[in-house]
């Protein structure tokens, strides 16, 4: 079985301070892992996967898969980063996304 | 490219009644999916469907279904409304397996169950 999990509901960072949203996993295959993010007002997105190793808007993601990881992170948070955050994962071959319940973080000025 | 486009966009409905919703593509995308979202249990999946055929399933009672068009649009019906069937339910389309895997949004139906 496939399990995502967030465990901050809530996360509330200044301005400028560096920004972590924790991931965990569980699932006995080869996952892929991504971040959706939901901006107010506006449609859930695709932040970034893992496969890519990319940084999008200054976040960053890295898979541990020794301790079934993918935490979020970003050095230095901005106020348009106030946002709902999502983890997801899939199995290779799958269109299903498991997802987190989400954190909603939000950057104080 | 005109994005993910859903279905009502809000409806209320009565206990025991049956609701449809909608959902057209974005054009070129072939695979469909449902997903239930709501404060308590997040984003919950539904199913898939990919050239009218379901391809996986998530755990939701037989009231829950769906169907795909030869166009790709897709509807999902559920039927005997249940006071928790109350929801955002969001669609989201994506090109086939294999490619990234990023699944575009709908702005999604809200379902309000008296």
């Amino acid at each position: 079985a496939q399990r995502v999990t967030q465990p901050e509901k809530l996360l509330s960072v200044f301005k400028g301070a560096p920004v972590e949203l924790k991931c965990n996993y569980s699932y006995s295959g080869s996952p892929e892992l991504f971040w959706y993010v939901q901006y107010s007002r506006q449609r859930l997105q695709l932040l970034l996967r893992h496969i890519s190793r990319e940084s999008i808007k200054g976040f960053t993601a890295d898979l541990n898969k020794g301790e079934t990881s993918f935490h979020l992170k970003k050095p230095f948070a901005q106020e348009e980063d106030s946002a709902m955050y999502y983890c997801a994962l899939r199995a290779r071959g799958n269109e299903k996304l498991t997802f987190g319940t989400g954190t909603r973080l939000t950057i104080i000025p | 490219k005109a994005g993910v486009t859903q279905t009502p966009r809000y409806l209320i409905k009565t206990r025991g009644q049956q609701v449809t919703l909608s959902c057209s593509p974005i054009s070129g995308h072939r695979s469909v999916s449902w997903y239930q979202q709501t404060p308590g249990q997040g984003l919950q999946f539904l199913f898939e469907y990919f050239s009218e055929t379901q391809r996986n399933k998530g755990n939701f009672p037989g009231r829950f279904s769906g169907r795909q068009f030869s166009n790709s649009r897709s509807e999902m019906n559920v039927s005997t409304l249940e006071l928790g069937d109350s929801a955002l339910y969001l669609c989201a389309s994506s090109l086939p397996t294999g490619n990234t895997g990023e699944l575009f949004f709908g702005e999604g139906s809200r379902l309000t169950v008296l």
